[in-house]
């Protein structure tokens, strides 16, 4: 069935670096752009950043830019993460989503489970 | 970038009621480029209605979404029990694509 998996968060201390990836299935992975979505506990969602399918586009929230770089690999039917420079305020649990529809701007609609990233000494 | 604005925070209502969500944004979006997801706790979002009146795969009928320029409108029209949430927008409007800080809809 049509899933997405993330993977690869934890606690980790201020400065840090961890690497998320979200695997997919269940759909041609290399024909749809993907987003990072966070939330923080308790609050809304927050988008991080989207990479375009063969990866010629990319952006980033002001919040992340010079420190998150999104990438894809999509003979792995894969999307990572690389997040550098953690602070605190990166807490949160991170989704992967596929903006699976004719074009990006039909929205995300396939969402992986998230998983939950922990800055703190 | 676009701010979107959602309002009210929290809306308190009864099954069987209609509720009316708003999202207005800090400069024009066209309706082509407007989503709105709902979000219930430990849930990942669903995508409800895309290009700001289309809905999505599987979303009831009693969801329905409307506006233009800077002013969007999501309506319940007859609440269900399994409706009670938070419902947030987003936009494609600009390459930063940001969400509403969300409403939730819960009973009152």
């Amino acid at each position: 069935q049509v899933q997405l998996v993330e993977s690869g968060g934890g606690l980790v201390k201020p400065g840090g670096s961890l690497r998320l990836s979200c695997a997919a299935s269940g759909f041609s992975f290399s024909d749809y752009y993907m987003t990072w979505i966070r939330q923080a506990p308790g609050k809304g969602l927050e988008w991080i950043s989207y990479i375009s399918s063969s990866s010629t586009f990319t952006d980033y929230a002001d919040s992340v830019k010079g420190r998150f770089t999104i990438s894809r690999d999509n003979a792995k039917n894969s999307l990572y993460l690389q997040m550098n420079s953690l602070r605190a305020e990166d807490t949160a649990v991170y989704y992967c989503a596929s903006h699976g529809g004719t074009n990006y701007y039909y929205g995300a609609d396939v969402w992986g489970q998230g998983t939950t990233v922990t800055v703190s000494s | 970038e676009i701010v979107l604005t959602q309002s009210p925070g929290t809306l308190s209502l009864s099954p069987g009621e209609r509720a009316t969500l708003s999202c207005r944004a800090s400069q024009s979006v066209s309706s082509t480029y407007l989503v709105w997801y709902q979000q219930k706790p430990g849930q990942a979002p669903r995508l409800l209605i895309f290009g700001s009146s289309r809905r999505a795969t599987g979303i009831p009928d009693r969801f329905s979404g409307g506006g233009s320029g800077t002013d969007f409108t999501l309506t319940i029209s007859r609440l269900e029990p399994e409706d009670f949430a938070v419902y947030y927008c987003q936009q494609f409007g600009s390459s930063l694509w940001t969400f509403g800080q969300g409403t939730k809809v819960e009973i009152k």
